[in-house]
């Protein structure tokens, strides 16, 4: 139990437009998802939390006008990168926690390689 | 300020036996963790440690010591499958988890 899905797994995007990445927790509900980034050769860098049926809460220095977060069910959160540039692109992991595990583990999807161009 | 630190890289032989360390600060604690991720790929659950301790789960140790603000992570009999970066978060004061910079292992035959 406990799978995450991302889609796409990979994109390639021209500079100035716009990409929607989705994140699902299939065997669950999540009424908190969590969107991270990583750059090659460094660690997870939390983004922003999810929360099902409110804004997200958006860590310091992450712009929530260019990271745009939807969170409208409860097995679905989606981030929209936009007006994307190169150096956006990036390793984009999402997590969630199944309310059943009583410690905070989080359980990842698969991640998004973004490209910009 | 809240902080973690892991060594960046590490080598060992295939078959052998390595330990990775893991200090942190945090304002809070309540639970450190090592997850498992290859190049390329999203993070893995290897272990949960909340109380002093070894907690051992097959070719994989975890211990922790709270006063010490210590854990490693102890992998015996080395695969080449264990070549990987081995990330320790902490579980914080608000419940969010607080990531090291991992260590990337190198595992040789």
């Amino acid at each position: 139990g406990a799978v995450v899905s991302q889609h796409p797994s990979w994109v390639i995007c021209k500079s100035g437009t716009s990409v929607k990445i989705e994140c699902r927790s299939l065997d669950f509900q999540a009424t908190t998802m969590f969107w991270y980034r990583q750059f090659p050769k460094q660690s997870l860098m939390l983004m922003a939390t999810s929360n099902e049926g409110s804004k997200a809460t958006y860590e310091q220095g992450v712009e929530k006008d260019k990271f745009l977060i939807n969170h409208a069910s409860l097995t679905l959160s989606t981030l929209t990168v936009t007006s994307a540039h190169p150096e956006d692109s990036s390793f984009y992991i999402c997590s969630a926690t199944p309310p059943e595990i009583s410690y905070n583990e989080q359980f990842f999807g698969p991640g998004t390689r973004l490209t910009v161009l | 300020g809240q902080n973690i630190d892991q060594p960046t890289e590490m080598t060992a032989t295939e078959g052998a036996i390595v330990q990775i360390n893991c200090t942190y600060q945090t304002s809070g604690f309540n639970g450190l963790f090592w997850y498992q991720q290859h190049a390329g790929e999203a993070p893995t659950f290897l272990s949960y440690n909340v109380l002093d301790g070894l907690e051992e789960k097959g070719r994989f140790s975890s211990f922790l010591s709270r006063s010490k603000g210590y854990s490693y992570l102890l992998l015996k009999e080395l695969q080449m499958k264990d070549s990987a970066s081995y990330l320790c978060a902490v579980i914080g004061s608000n419940y969010q988890l607080i990531w090291g910079a991992g260590t990337k292992l190198i595992i040789k035959p």
